[in-house]
């Protein structure tokens, strides 16, 4: 079946401090991939997409074919960060989403 | 301004009663999407729709239908609501034209069953 996992529930990290929210994937063929991202009381929105191959508010994904992975990084977390960030696949022409990371950025 | 709406947002009602959650977007998207979430869950997709007069069920089983009679509408519907019906449910739109067909959410219903 195509999902996507991700493990950690809640990762609390100081202030300048270096962030990497792990995804997996199980897709079969080439994947597309996305991390969306909710703030305290705000929508679920696009961060960034893996075709873009962009960086957003200082975010990077990388696309790991051989580990399927996308994780997210960015190596000095804001306390601006501090949200929920899904991980989330298309497949078939339809989104799965992982079950989310809540970032805590300490300051 | 282009935008998502769900009303309600929250919704507090008894068992076996009927009710609607409303979704509308003003993005002109053709594509829209109802999704139900549990506190620290996943997005489970319940419904979607490619356009008018076309709707399909999701990979997590829902007892709600939906309608999609005009591009910018697509409400869902629980003929008659159970406690297990307890949950958050969003509704998105995205348009298929775009490259990457990111999706736009709307506010988000919260749903008590008691």
């Amino acid at each position: 079946a195509q999902r996507v996992t991700q493990p950690e529930k809640l990762l609390s990290v100081f202030k300048g401090a270096p962030v990497e929210l792990k995804c997996n994937y199980s897709y079969s063929g080439s994947p597309e991939l996305f991390w969306y991202v909710q703030y305290s009381r705000q929508r679920l929105q696009l961060l960034l997409r893996h075709i873009s191959r962009e960086s957003i508010k200082g975010f990077t994904a990388d696309l790991n074919k051989g580990e399927t992975s996308f994780h997210l990084k960015k190596p000095f977390a804001q306390e601006e960060d501090s949200a929920m960030y899904y991980c989330a696949g298309v497949g078939s022409g339809k989104f799965y989403f992982g079950s989310g990371t809540k970032l805590n950025v300490k300051p | 301004e282009a935008d998502i709406y769900q009303t309600p947002r929250y919704l507090v009602i008894g068992t076996g009663k009927k009710i609607t959650l409303e979704c509308s977007q003003t993005m002109g998207h053709d594509k829209m999407y109802w999704y139900q979430q549990d506190p620290g869950m996943e997005l489970h997709l319940i419904h979607y729709s490619y356009g008018v007069n076309s709707t399909e069920k999701g990979d997590l089983s829902s007892e709600s239908t939906v309608s999609r009679i005009r591009t910018e509408h697509f409400p869902l519907t629980l003929e008659s609501a159970r406690p297990s019906h307890t949950s958050q449910y969003l509704c998105a739109s995205s348009d298929s034209t775009s490259p990457g067909d990111e999706q736009f959410f709307g506010p988000g219903t919260r749903l008590t069953v008691l």
